[in-house]
């Protein structure tokens, strides 16, 4: 299976800033998702990664709050912008193995955000 | 909009016991069920169903597809300390993105 490698693992960020999370992958796919986990809550994909593309945002989030790049097909980041406490999350980014299209998904370690 | 309700939200339960975790979904276009343990952030994938009625076994671990009736559920015998986790299901509805709709998860506390 894929190994995913996130980075930060945890931070602690002020009101009003942006953080950006990394997220690289031992081998070439071609999706990247990112998943939210609010505390309390079931994860929540945020937005699909494509190479060379523009994300694809879920209902609820946008590009301007959750920039992503994908420059080539094993690193993307993911960016939480002008945070409030409510981006207090895990944010996990997770890749499909094999490309099969069944969402046998594999997970980095995640990056747990605490916004004070 | 698809919808995974796991039952029940938490349960605690002394090492040797069988658990039983349920996992009911209302979703548009079926593809396939996912079940993951998530201990601390990450979720690690268990069990990807299908098909009705064919058990997927794992060591301690099994789970089934009920397609008619749109649920699934898993099963961990003789649990041990270790087996402690939130246990998620998930649904694939297919489709270009592979969108996965997450349930909220059982959280399992096995004592010793």
């Amino acid at each position: 299976s894929a190994v995913i490698s996130q980075k930060p693992s945890r931070d602690i960020c002020q009101r009003g800033t942006s953080l950006t999370i990394q997220c690289q992958v031992d081998s070439q796919v071609t999706m990247m998702f990112w998943y939210r986990q609010q505390p309390g809550q079931s994860l929540t994909l945020i937005a699909t990664a494509n190479q060379g593309s523009e994300a694809t945002y879920e209902s609820g989030f946008v590009i301007d709050k959750f920039p992503i790049s994908r420059p080539n097909l094993t690193f993307s980041t993911l960016t939480v912008s002008n945070m409030s406490p409510e981006d207090s999350s895990i944010y996990l980014c997770s890749v499909e193995e094999g490309g099969s299209g069944t969402g046998e998904l594999f997970f980095g370690e995640g990056s747990r955000l605490t916004v004070l | 909009e698809d919808k995974v309700v796991q039952s029940p939200l938490s349960l605690v339960v002394h090492e040797g016991d069988t658990v039983t975790l349920n996992c009911s979904y209302e979703v548009t276009n079926f593809r396939s069920l996912l079940w993951y343990k998530q201990e601390k952030k990450a979720p690690t994938f268990l069990f990807m169903l299908t098909s009705s009625g064919i058990e997927k076994k794992s060591g301690r671990l099994s789970s089934i597809l009920d397609k008619k009736e749109l649920f699934s559920i898993l099963n961990i015998t003789a649990t041990q300390t270790g087996d402690s986790a939130v246990y998620l299901c998930a649904h694939n509805s297919g489709g270009s993105n592979y969108k996965l709709t997450f349930g909220k998860g059982t959280l399992l506390t096995v004592n010793p």
